[in-house]
């Protein structure tokens, strides 16, 4: 089982859905990271959090520490939103990565 | 401000040959992480360096990869002998400090044929 587990692994969404992508950790951490991957682009971090919720434009991210769990929230979906989301967590001098969630809103 | 900077973009190699890569990382970021993308999974840690010490190359394949970082800033990723399973995409990311927000490049895509 990896330690870092996303779901779902697609996701198709029509534009203007409110989207939720989840993951699950299973290591003590010192914090989440909420990456973005573009096709043939890099990867761009979008949240990095330890605690409570952080909100950026159409984005939210949440973790709960106890239930070992953070979401990641678009509002208003865009057809620019589409890419790859990774979940990646810092435990002690370490990153460990989630296999990603492919989102693809069509217009 | 300047970006992390990785070349070459896009490699294309024979199984046996060797392969370099580049980093140059945000100036004054100490730490750098040298990542293993391959096609359809989240990135793979290989190697994480603070100044030009190695922090953790747990995951590094001892016997066929290598990197240095010898002055602290800019780094090289080596491959000797490419396998075909080392095609994938290889990032570069760089921190001020370990619990900072990572910034990434944009990779390296290798191919072995």
């Amino acid at each position: 089982k990896n330690e870092v587990e996303q779901s779902p692994q697609n996701l198709t969404a029509q534009e203007g859905e409110f989207i939720t992508i989840n993951c699950s950790y299973s290591v003590g951490i010192s914090a989440l990271h909420w990456l973005q991957q573009h096709p043939g682009g890099g990867i761009v971090s979008l949240f990095m959090l330890s605690s409570g919720k952080k909100k950026h434009g159409r984005l939210i991210a949440t973790i709960n520490i106890q239930e070992k769990h953070s979401s990641l929230h678009i509002t208003a979906s865009h057809p620019r939103d589409s890419a790859v989301y990774i979940c990646a967590v810092s435990a002690s001098n370490d990153m460990r990565f989630g296999a990603g969630t492919r989102l693809t809103v069509k217009p | 401000e300047a970006g992390v900077a990785q070349s070459p973009r896009y490699k294309i190699i024979e199984k046996r040959q060797s392969v370099a890569f580049w980093c140059n990382p945000i100036s004054g970021h100490a730490t750098l992480y040298w990542y293993q993308q391959i096609l359809g999974q989240g990135p793979k840690l290989l190697i994480q360096f603070q100044n030009n010490g190695v922090v953790d190359d747990s995951q590094l394949p001892k016997d066929r990869f290598s990197a240095e970082r010898l002055k602290g800033v800019d780094s090289t990723l080596k491959i000797q002998p490419a396998k075909l399973e080392d095609s994938a995409v290889y990032l570069c990311a760089s921190t001020w400090a370990f619990t900072d927000t990572q910034y990434f490049g944009p990779g390296t895509r290798l191919t072995v044929l």
